[in-house]
C-alpha cells in the first residue's frame, strides 16, 4: 500500500459508545496530523505529532483522544460524543526538516478521511 | 491567530472558461500559501503553492498569484475541463513550510460545466 491509509471510511456510532479512528502512512514522513472537516467550514486541525512532540488545538473537546504510537500510526479515539461531532475526519502526514532558518514542512498528505455519524 | 477568507464559496463555468479563486489573509507575517484540491470521497491534495518572496506561479493550467501588500491571493484555472470539478482550499502559512499553524479557508466547490 501507498500513502495515507484510513480506517473505517464510514463509522456510525451512538453517543455512549467507545469507537477509534485509525491512520497508516507508507511515506517515511515524520510527522502525522489530525483534521476535522465540516461542511462549508474550513479544515479545522485537531492534533499533531511531530518530532516527538504533540501539539493540540486546546478547542478540541477531551472526548477526543489521539495517540500515536509511532511515526507510521494514530489513532483516534472517541468516546461519548455528540451529535455535533459528525463530520469527515481526515489523516495528515508530512516530512519536517529542521533548518537553521527553523522547522521547514512539505507537502501535506492526506488520507481520504473517516465519515463519522453520531446518533 | 491567522484569518483566511476565501471567495466564492460556490463557482460554475462552462467547460472551456477560466475560473478564478480568491483568498485574503490576516497575518502580514504569512509566508507560504499552498491551493489544496478535494475531490469527492477523497482527501485533499496540493495542486500549487507559493512563498512570499515571488508574485506570481504556474504549472500549466494552474497559476497562483500574490499580492502581500493587499495581502490577498488567488487561484487561477485557464481552459477548465470536467475533472476540475472539485473542492479547492487555501490555505496562510506564517512560518515557511509549517504545516502546524497552517490556516485553510472554507473552501470553493467548482462546477464545470460540459
Amino acid at each position: 500500500e501507498t500513502g495515507v491509509t484510513q480506517t473505517p471510511r464510514h463509522l456510525v456510532m451512538g453517543m455512549t459508545n467507545k469507537k477509534s479512528l485509525k491512520c497508516e502512512q507508507h511515506l517515511g514522513h515524520n510527522a502525522m496530523y489530525w483534521y476535522k472537516q465540516s461542511a462549508k467550514k474550513p479544515l479545522e486541525l485537531m492534533f499533531v505529532y511531530s518530532l516527538e512532540e504533540r501539539v493540540e488545538n486546546n478547542s478540541v473537546p477531551s472526548r477526543f483522544s489521539p495517540e500515536c504510537p509511532n511515526s507510521s500510526h494514530l489513532f483516534l479515539h472517541l468516546h461519548t460524543l455528540q451529535p455535533e461531532d459528525s463530520a469527515l475526519y481526515l489523516c495528515a502526514s508530512s516530512q519536517v526538516v529542521i533548518r537553521i532558518a527553523g522547522v521547514s514542512n512539505g507537502e501535506l498528505f492526506f488520507g481520504e478521511g473517516s465519515r463519522l455519524t453520531v446518533l | 491567530g491567522e484569518n483566511v477568507e476565501q471567495h466564492p464559496s460556490t463557482l460554475s463555468v462552462q467547460e472551456g472558461d477560466s475560473a478564478v479563486i480568491k483568498c485574503t489573509y490576516s497575518d502580514s507575517a504569512s509566508n507560504y500559501f499552498p491551493w489544496y484540491k478535494q475531490e469527492l470521497g477523497k482527501g485533499p491534495q496540493l495542486i500549487i503553492d507559493i512563498r512570499s518572496n515571488v508574485g506570481e506561479k504556474k504549472d500549466q493550467r494552474i497559476a497562483v498569484t500574490l499580492n502581500k501588500t493587499a495581502k490577498h491571493f488567488s487561484l487561477h484555472i485557464t481552459e477548465t475541463q470536467p475533472e476540475d470539478s472539485a473542492v479547492y482550499f487555501c490555505a496562510a502559512n506564517p512560518r515557511s513550510g509549517s504545516a502546524r499553524q497552517l490556516t485553510f479557508g472554507s473552501g470553493t466547490q467548482l462546477t464545470v460545466l460540459p
